[in-house]
């Protein structure tokens, strides 16, 4: 499978803490895009990262991506209850989108 | 930024039934989409990318007379799930993408179908 692996598949913290989750995936890649779903609904695009960056922030969000190990992290600063959600990394392969096991965030108030 | 609808949200049929959903790309065109599959918990996983007025080319391990796939116009995709079974079930999400729009590397999401077959 192509598919990419995230980790940790699971995440608690308090509120105001930060959140890091990390990606890893297999092969040569145009971009690298995280995602983030509410349960049971639609997926939200937070950011994209092309293959020739190295760190990419949007607000919150920090993306970092090391080509050479073929790895990405997405951190959230001074996480908010209204973060808990499921968070996909997805790299983009010769056009099509294939999606990490994804990092199940959850903040507690 | 660009929309991309679906239709239905949801639905729930009988088994043996087929169901029919629609993907559209509603402010701009379409000249590739792609349709995924979700089980609870899990991830999405690639179905089928369908280019306008061709055939869909499935992943492995897709059933393509089972997930008949048609992108009859650059705004239009439609996924029917024929002959439902309730291992079918799951919820189905499509994604457009136009070479020209944005920097051509972005795809967008439709809300997803949820599929209940009893």
């Amino acid at each position: 499978s192509q598919q990419g692996e995230e980790d940790p598949q699971a995440l608690s913290i308090q509120e105001g803490e930060n959140a890091t989750m990390n990606c890893s995936y297999k092969t040569s890649i145009n971009n690298l895009q995280w995602y983030r779903q509410n349960s049971g609904r639609g997926l939200v695009h937070l950011i994209l990262i092309r293959s020739n960056e190295r760190e990419k922030h949007s607000g919150r969000l920090r993306v970092t991506l090391d080509t050479s190990k073929k790895s990405s992290s997405l951190l959230i600063t001074a996480s908010r209850a209204a973060d808990t959600a499921s968070y996909f990394c997805a790299t983009d392969q010769g056009g099509k989108l294939i999606f990490g096991q994804g990092t199940e965030l959850s903040v507690k108030p | 930024g660009a929309v991309v609808s679906q239709h239905p949200s949801w639905v729930i049929c009988k088994s043996g039934t087929s169901v029919k959903i629609e993907c559209r790309s509603l402010d701009f065109q379409a000249t590739t989409m792609f349709w995924y599959r979700q089980f609870p918990k899990q991830s999405l996983m690639l179905m089928a990318t369908s280019n306008e007025g061709s055939k869909a080319t499935y992943e492995q391990g897709v059933e393509k007379d089972k997930f008949l796939i048609n992108h009859a116009s650059l705004t239009l995709s439609t996924l029917t799930v024929t002959s439902a079974h309730p291992e079918d079930s799951s919820f189905y999400i499509c994604s457009a993408r136009n070479w020209l729009v944005g920097k051509g590397d972005e795809q967008f999401f439709g809300p997803g179908t949820r599929l209940t077959v009893l």
